[in-house]
């Protein structure tokens, strides 16, 4: 199986910064990447598919890049209601997640 | 407007069977790319594919627990079904269904939780 490894675990940022998560699959899993956002008691929200692809609603301050086995979420200019967790996934073969990243203000 | 909504026991004892429903609207499951899959997640601790099942009736499962595992589907119900044999009290989690057409799970239910203990 192809294993997620998502880095930092915990983020801590201040209100408009830049943030940056990062995701390594253990192989080339060509572009086949989402990303969520979870807040907390509520379920996991797709932000990105395709590894760059913003979805339906999605704020345009989303963003994801990458390719082969480096993968990566940038929020621009953070706001109160992006903490949140956040978690990678590969769809390349039968799904895995990354272990998520808590996002927090500083 | 898609959504999707699981139901189940709430709480069962070791060995018992579970039984998932997802219940869902706005899309239909006989549509060509079409894909419900289940997810589970214990608490505070990340996420668990467990099973997808798709528009022509394919079937996959997560390698480490197929054997527990059996999904199916009712198509003119809506109705996407989940069975984990051989309950432990590790598998307390909360139980969402998802739709997929490929590329993530875009829409989830709100999640049903299930705690597993004697």
């Amino acid at each position: 199986d192809i294993q997620m490894t998502q880095s930092p675990a915990s983020l801590s940022a201040s209100l408009g910064e830049t943030v940056t998560i990062e995701c390594r699959a253990s192989e080339d899993i060509y572009n086949g990447l989402a990303w969520y956002q979870q807040k907390p008691g509520k379920s996991p929200q797709l932000l990105i598919y395709n590894a760059n692809s913003l979805h339906t609603g999605v704020p345009s301050r989303f963003s994801g890049s990458g390719s082969g086995t480096q993968y990566s979420l940038k929020i621009n200019s953070l706001q109160s209601e992006d903490v949140a967790s956040y978690f990678c996934q590969q769809y390349y073969d039968y799904p895995t997640f990354g272990g998520g990243t808590k996002l927090e203000l500083k | 407007q898609v959504t999707l909504k699981e139901s189940g026991p709430g709480i069962l004892q070791p060995s018992q069977t579970l039984s998932l429903t997802c219940s869902f609207s706005g899309f239909s499951l006989s549509t060509y790319g079409m894909c419900v899959g289940w997810i589970r997640q214990s608490s505070g601790k990340g996420l668990e594919w467990l099973a997808n099942i798709w528009w022509n009736d394919d079937k996959y499962y997560n390698p480490s627990l197929k054997n527990r595992l059996t999904i199916s589907k009712d198509t003119s119900n809506n109705q996407a079904f989940l069975k984990i044999t051989n309950m432990d009290t590790a598998d307390t989690a909360t139980y969402y269904c998802a739709r997929s057409d490929r590329t993530g799970f875009d829409y989830w239910g709100q999640g049903v939780m299930v705690t597993v203990s004697s």
